[in-house]
């Protein structure tokens, strides 16, 4: 099992829609979670940080499974520029962060 | 100030060239990283360097060799790279080393490799 896993999509949903993403893991000892967002040719910026059971800021809310080792990130009322791929980032050990593949949202008009 | 700058936006090199990438970051972090992405796939680590000091090294070739001369600044020196090694580097830096800590990304430097 790789140590995180995501639906690389791509999610091709139009304005105003919800779409939810989930990611799995396979570190139950885990403490900290990222979802990072990246547009096509430019760097990864950080989306949202899950330390506990989930974290909520505007239009994304994420959520964390421990039991089930997934976090999901849900984008609602969602605009043409959320386009991008998601990443879902999972701390190992001390200084390295494994990333998973990403999810691509296309969101049309 | 929460950026992270990183020099020259875009470098063509010849596999017999010697070149340094620079990262530069002012939001006092003492950790600073080197990641190698390419394309439609996710960064890799390449260096950590906590408070100054190289803490991973995964496995990188020694035509890779990173420099922290201070604790605002990183360097990556590149000698004798392959055409294989074009990718994004991407620089990256979080206030400490540990898995509570952001990291966040400079723009990257787009390396060609001829």
């Amino acid at each position: 099992r790789k140590e995180v896993e995501q639906d690389p999509g791509p999610f091709n949903v139009p304005e105003g829609a919800t779409v939810a993403f989930n990611c799995t893991y396979s570190n139950s000892a885990s403490q900290s979670f990222f979802w990072y967002r990246q547009d096509c040719r430019k760097e990864p910026k950080l989306l949202m940080s899950v330390y506990s059971s989930g974290n909520e800021d505007g239009r994304f809310t994420a959520q964390l499974n421990r039991a089930s080792q997934y976090i999901s990130l849900l984008i609602r009322d969602s605009k043409l520029s959320d386009s991008a791929t998601y990443l879902c980032v999972v701390p190992h050990n001390t200084d390295k962060l494994i990333f998973g593949t990403g999810t691509r949202l296309q969101v049309f008009p | 100030d929460t950026e992270v700058t990183q020099t020259p936006k875009h470098l063509v090199m010849g596999m017999t060239n010697k070149k340094s990438l620079k990262c530069e970051q002012h939001m006092g972090h003492r950790a600073m990283y080197w990641y190698k992405q390419k394309a439609k796939k996710p960064p890799e680590l390449m260096f950590v360097y906590s408070y100054e000091k190289l803490s991973i090294n995964e496995s990188v070739p020694s035509r890779f060799s990173p420099e922290c001369p201070n604790s605002s600044l990183l360097n990556l020196h590149l000698h004798a790279l392959q055409p294989e090694d074009s990718a994004l580097y991407l620089c990256a830096s979080s206030q400490v080393s540990g898995m509570y800590n952001e990291q966040f990304f400079g723009p990257g430097t787009r390396l060609t490799v001829l």
